[in-house]
């Protein structure tokens, strides 16, 4: 299933910096996406999420973007903070045929470094 | 802050045998659903649960697998007869009002040997 994907494996960020999360999707029927954030021996934690008819969301230090003609999300994260550091998934929704399926992508590890 | 909660953290059985895996959901919310996250793999979604019915199940969700609302708090999943690749972190969600904005348990990571 690679409706959801998460090209880069990894990304290294000095602290203070920008961190951006990159995330593509196929399927044209999702209408919602949300970004999660995981530490090891945890479960994910929601942190930010995006409507279909929105471009643009912000939440402090996060924003999501999202590009429906190239099918593609990203999350910023500014300025990046060593408790930044962990694993994000962005995840995507389809509510018109869903009950409640996210659909993930592979998921990026975050290193933000002092 | 209301969190979702597992138990166990973590469960060894052998091939074969039956499971179950316990959540509490956050109080007010309606929906449940378990996702099983394979090591080195995605998350990937098992099963939706509303009022006390599957709303939704992936083809992983096979018969092996059954799920339940026992009382007002817990929700279970049960595997009648674990097989080796049923070894992965299960983690239960729940959300409000919204399907979409769930929130995670820690997850229980299954070892099947």
């Amino acid at each position: 299933d690679q409706q959801v994907k998460q090209n880069s494996p990894s990304l290294s960020v000095q602290e203070g910096r920008i961190s951006i999360l990159n995330c593509d999707y196929t399927n044209s029927m999702f209408d919602y996406f949300l970004w999660y954030k995981k530490y090891p021996a945890e479960g994910p934690t929601f942190l930010i999420s995006i409507s279909s008819i929105k471009d643009k969301n912000e939440d402090g230090r996060f924003t999501v973007f999202l590009n429906k003609s190239a099918k593609h999300l990203s999350l910023h994260i500014v300025p990046s903070q060593p408790g930044d550091s962990a694993v994000y998934f962005c995840a995507a929704f389809d509510g018109g045929t869903s009950y409640g399926k996210l659909t993930f992508g592979q998921g990026t590890i975050l290193t933000v470094h002092p | 802050e209301p969190e979702v909660t597992q138990t166990p953290s973590h469960q060894v059985t052998q091939m074969g045998q039956e499971v179950i895996l316990r959540c509490v959901p956050i109080s007010n919310h309606l929906y449940f659903y378990w996702y099983r996250q394979i090591l080195g793999q995605k998350v990937e979604f098992l099963v939706s649960f509303y009022n006390n019915e599957i709303s939704e199940k992936s083809e992983i969700f096979d018969d092996q697998f059954s799920v339940e609302r026992p009382d007002g708090s817990n929700f279970t999943l049960k595997i009648r007869s674990t097989k080796l690749e049923d070894s992965a972190m299960y983690f239960c969600a729940s959300s409000g009002q919204g399907l979409y904005e769930q929130y995670f348990g820690p997850g229980t990571r299954l070892t099947v040997t």
